[in-house]
């Protein structure tokens, strides 16, 4: 079975600087994706970045960006110039790329504040 | 373009009733998904569709819960009789293309189960 696992329940940042959230999953599979979903207070998630496991170019979605460490099952989301509408839940997932299936795995979150 | 759309946003109950949840997803999105959201948790998958068929209901627990989508389109998600336990958020989910992850997600439903 799959596995992720966010270790900082919470963090806290000043405006403008750069912040990085960690995650690390657990899979014997080498077909996949990863992503980090944003979950504001309003509590409608919304996806904010993808990597697939085959690339290993990290992907980048304007100021945020991933570190993907395939070889240790790392996948850290990196938010830079962090602005006060980046407050929200982060939760990293994992999904199994084969025969269609999308059950999506999901870590229990990080809460991040970004102060002013 | 409408978002998922979900009601009720808030619902509060006395155990052992029943209770029901709405979901209408982004039109002409066929996988359609039901999510608890336990409180400091990230979401579990209750089930999945593809149109009208539930692919996956493995996690669903099917001797209090049952889900619906008539048609192919809204879906219903049943709780009958609800516990204190199942207190939580239930998230709607739909998906346009199948296997890239890209869910979109409702609000919500907020279930207190007193």
């Amino acid at each position: 079975a799959q596995t992720v696992t966010q270790s900082q329940p919470e963090m806290s940042v000043q405006e403008a600087e750069t912040v990085t959230l960690s995650c690390t999953y657990d899979t014997s599979e080498n077909n996949y994706y990863l992503f980090w979903y944003k979950q504001p207070p309003s509590r409608q998630m919304i996806l904010v970045i993808r990597q697939e496991a085959y690339k290993q170019q990290n992907a980048t979605e304007n100021r945020f960006s991933v570190n993907f460490q395939k070889a240790a099952k790392s996948f850290s989301l990196k938010i830079s110039d962090s602005q006060l509408g980046d407050t929200a839940m982060y939760f990293c997932a994992f999904m199994l790329k084969q025969g269609g299936s999308e059950k999506l795995v999901f870590g229990k979150g990080m809460k991040l504040t970004v102060n002013p | 373009e409408a978002g998922v759309v979900q009601s009720p946003r808030y619902k509060i109950i006395e155990k052992k009733q029943p209770v029901a949840f709405w979901c209408n997803p982004i039109s002409g999105h066929n996988t359609l998904y039901w999510y608890l959201q336990n409180l400091g948790q990230g979401p579990e998958l209750l089930i999945r569709y593809e149109n009208e068929e539930a692919v996956d209901d493995s996690q669903l627990p099917k001797d209090r819960f049952s889900a619906e989508r008539l048609k192919g389109v809204d879906s219903t998600l049943k709780i009958q009789p609800a516990e204190l336990g199942d207190s939580a958020v239930y998230l709607c989910a739909s998906s346009l293309d199948r296997g890239t992850g890209e869910l979109f997600f409702g609000e919500g439903s907020r279930l207190t189960v007193l």
